[in-house]
């Protein structure tokens, strides 16, 4: 199994551009999650989905969009970019079930900088 | 006040101490995690517990649920231990971070 994949690992935007990460996973995980990671805070959460068709807003999903056509993949759209979203980004995945969400697997995490 | 605390900040120890991770939360939740973060940032799940204690070779996490703690301990610690250790508390659709404990250990 490959795990929860991300590209691009690394990007540069100027501002006002936009882009899409991808996810993806191959363990059929109903959750599907993207955090971002600042310096001196903790991972925060931007979008989550509970499986193909439905997705919500975390804490901080202002200015990106997601969308979960498939079970695998679940990509986050920068739709203007800012340098407030210059950050690191990560994308994961865990079953979810019992009223609890299980064992998280990440991404490798997409470093973005936006200039 | 975050609704996940972590402590101490920052750790240093000397390669075979034991060392102790503390994480307090503020909010209900019905599972407690423990992430380790590598320094070239991959960030893989040590633990999810819900109740009582889990060991998983020199690691030993321990959720106290009605004082809202948790603990996360390494014996004999070792150079390769160095990371960020990350706590995060969670219900069926979203988990809250606490910023991470950076551990140094030293030969």
């Amino acid at each position: 199994n490959a795990g929860v994949t991300q590209t691009p690992k690394f990007q540069v935007l100027k501002t006002g551009q936009s882009m899409t990460l991808q996810c993806a996973q191959d363990m059929n995980h109903e959750y599907m999650s993207w955090y971002r990671q600042d310096p001196g805070m903790g991972l925060r959460l931007i979008h989550y989905s509970v499986g193909a068709g439905i997705t919500d807003q975390g804490e901080v999903p202002n200015g990106y969009n997601v969308s979960r056509s498939t079970t695998e993949d679940f990509p986050l759209r920068l739709l203007s970019a800012a340098p407030s979203q210059t950050s690191v980004y990560f994308c994961a995945s865990s079953y979810a079930g019992q009223g609890a969400l299980y064992e998280q697997y990440f991404g490798p995490g997409t470093r973005l900088t936006v200039t | 006040k975050n609704e996940v605390e972590q402590s101490p900040q920052n750790l240093t120890a000397q390669e075979g101490e034991f060392i102790t991770i503390n994480c307090s939360y503020s909010v209900g939740i019905s599972a407690l995690h423990w992430l380790q973060q590598h320094p070239g940032g991959g960030i893989v799940s040590l633990f999810m517990l819900s109740s009582g204690k889990k060991k998983h070779g020199r690691l030993i996490a321990t959720i106290n649920i009605q004082e809202k703690h948790s603990s996360l301990h390494i014996t004999a610690s070792h150079p390769r231990d160095s990371a960020v250790y990350i706590c995060a508390v969670g219900n069926t659709d979203k988990l809250i971070f606490g910023t991470g404990t950076r551990l140094q250990v030293f030969p």
